[in-house]
């Protein structure tokens, strides 16, 4: 199926360290949303962006819809081991109501 | 309910048997999506459902794949004939609509199905 280009594929960091992943795609979205998944678990949504530019945070966590509205990034600030999972991106296009799903980061924290 | 619940969370089946998964999405969710993530990889879209209608098949995999919803809620996922390649996780999810805040998907825990 059709997927976005997400990166990096896996980090493993320190803990307190800042984190970034990115997703791009070769089509115009105008939604993406930033999930977590845990192991054995459905995944969570953190942040949702509807504007092109638009910078939203959730705690640690800092999400940007890019300019081109192809492209949206995720910064997670000062790491925790509990931050330790599978990032994916989601991204819809205008008047649908499907989502296309990124193949995911997969993030380790060192403690 | 809180959230969205599948059941059940794990099934191990032989080749060759059928297999039920069953999601309970949000209340008042009208729209509710069914995904494959096979181990490691991303999500699979698989249908998608608005009420009790699915105007979009178009990612189950086979026509030994099908789905019904009833009542506007609840989801059952059939897989008739299973082959070891079905072996994934399903996830389900539900919105409130399909676009804007209200398409923001929510997601159930899964059933994890291996197939011996």
């Amino acid at each position: 199926g059709q997927q976005l280009n997400q990166s990096p594929q896996s980090m493993f960091i320190q803990e307190g360290e800042d984190v970034s992943m990115n997703c791009t795609s070769s089509s115009i979205f105008n939604t993406w949303l930033w999930y977590k998944q845990d192991p054995g678990e459905g995944p969570v949504l953190l942040i949702a962006l509807y504007k092109a530019g638009e910078l939203t945070s959730n705690g640690r966590l800092t999400a940007q819809f890019g300019i081109t509205r192809k492209d949206s990034f995720l910064n997670i600030s000062a790491s925790i081991p509990s931050d330790v999972g599978i990032y994916f991106c989601a991204g819809q296009y205008i008047g649908t109501y499907k989502y296309i799903f990124g193949t995911g980061t997969r993030l380790k924290v060192l403690a | 309910g809180a959230g969205v619940s599948q059941s059940p969370s794990n099934k191990v089946t032989e080749k060759g048997k059928d297999v039920e998964l069953r999601c309970d999405p949000i209340s008042g969710h009208t729209a509710l999506y069914w995904y494959r993530q096979s181990l490691g990889q991303g999500l699979e879209f698989l249908i998608y459902f608005q009420g009790n209608s699915a105007p979009d098949k178009s990612g189950l995999p086979s026509d030994r794949f099908s789905a019904e919803r009833t009542g506007g809620s609840v989801s059952t996922l059939t897989i008739q004939r299973t082959q070891q390649e079905d072996s994934a996780v399903y996830l389900c999810a539900s919105s409130l609509s399909t676009s804007g805040r209200l398409g923001e998907q929510y997601f159930g825990p899964g059933t994890r199905l291996t197939v011996t």
